[in-house]
């Protein structure tokens, strides 16, 4: 069974520190990493997407993968009470674009 | 910005009805996904469709699911007799071509099945 693993939290940070989410997937064909935000209720909404190791920043996010460990993370810089939400993890392994999503990290940054 | 609109909103609905989701995906995407998010769990793949055909399917759509494109705007998702386990929000997504996985996702439509 093909598994994207995070831990549930709740995380909590205070507002302006850096809030580290991780992600864990088991098959080693993934291809595409993605980080969606999702507010209660709401759909996910894509925050950041990494293809390749290494470090991608893109604002106050950076995404990091280390394929060789199968680990993919997410660090919120200055983190905001706006920030608080759920951040669902999801990997990619095929042509047909489906993915496959973690449980989710709830974060939550109090001010 | 371009958003993948989905009717209703909130659908309620009784054990066995058939139920139809709607979806406008954004104009010139070419690949359509359904997922669902029972309450608390994860987003699971329900199916994708590209090139007015099914690619891939999940396990959870079964014969009661069928997707359709009928005029190439909608995307609807039907479900023929529905279940309490059905209960769900339901998201269709669609992205732009091979090179871009990053979806965009619909706000969704919560299905409440009494």
């Amino acid at each position: 069974q093909k598994e994207v693993e995070q831990n549930s939290g709740p995380l909590s940070v205070p507002e302006g520190a850096i809030a580290s989410l991780n992600c864990t997937y088991s098959d080693r064909v993934s291809q595409s990493f993605f980080w969606y935000r999702q507010y209660s209720g709401k759909s996910p909404e894509l925050i950041m997407s990494i293809y390749s190791n290494g470090d991608k920043e893109d604002g106050r996010f950076t995404a990091q993968l280390n394929k060789a460990s199968q680990y993919v993370s997410l660090l919120i810089r200055d983190s905001q009470p706006s920030d608080s939400a759920t951040y669902l993890c999801a990997v990619n392994n095929n042509q047909g674009g489906k993915l496959i999503f973690g449980q989710g990290t709830e974060l939550s940054v109090k001010p | 910005e371009p958003e993948v609109t989905q009717t209703p909103s909130h659908q309620v609905t009784q054990m066995g009805q058939e139920v139809i989701l709607r979806c406008v995906p954004i104009s010139n995407h070419l690949y359509f996904y359904w997922y669902r998010q029972i309450l608390g769990q994860k987003v699971e793949f329900l199916v994708s469709f590209y090139n007015n055909e099914i690619s891939e399917k999940s396990e959870i759509f079964d014969d009661q699911f069928s997707v359709e494109r009928p005029d190439g705007s909608n995307f609807t998702l039907k479900i023929r007799s529905t279940k309490l386990e059905d209960s769900a929000m339901y998201f269709c997504a669609s992205r732009a071509d091979r090179d871009h996985y990053g979806y965009t996702f619909g706000s969704g439509t919560r299905l409440t099945v009494v």
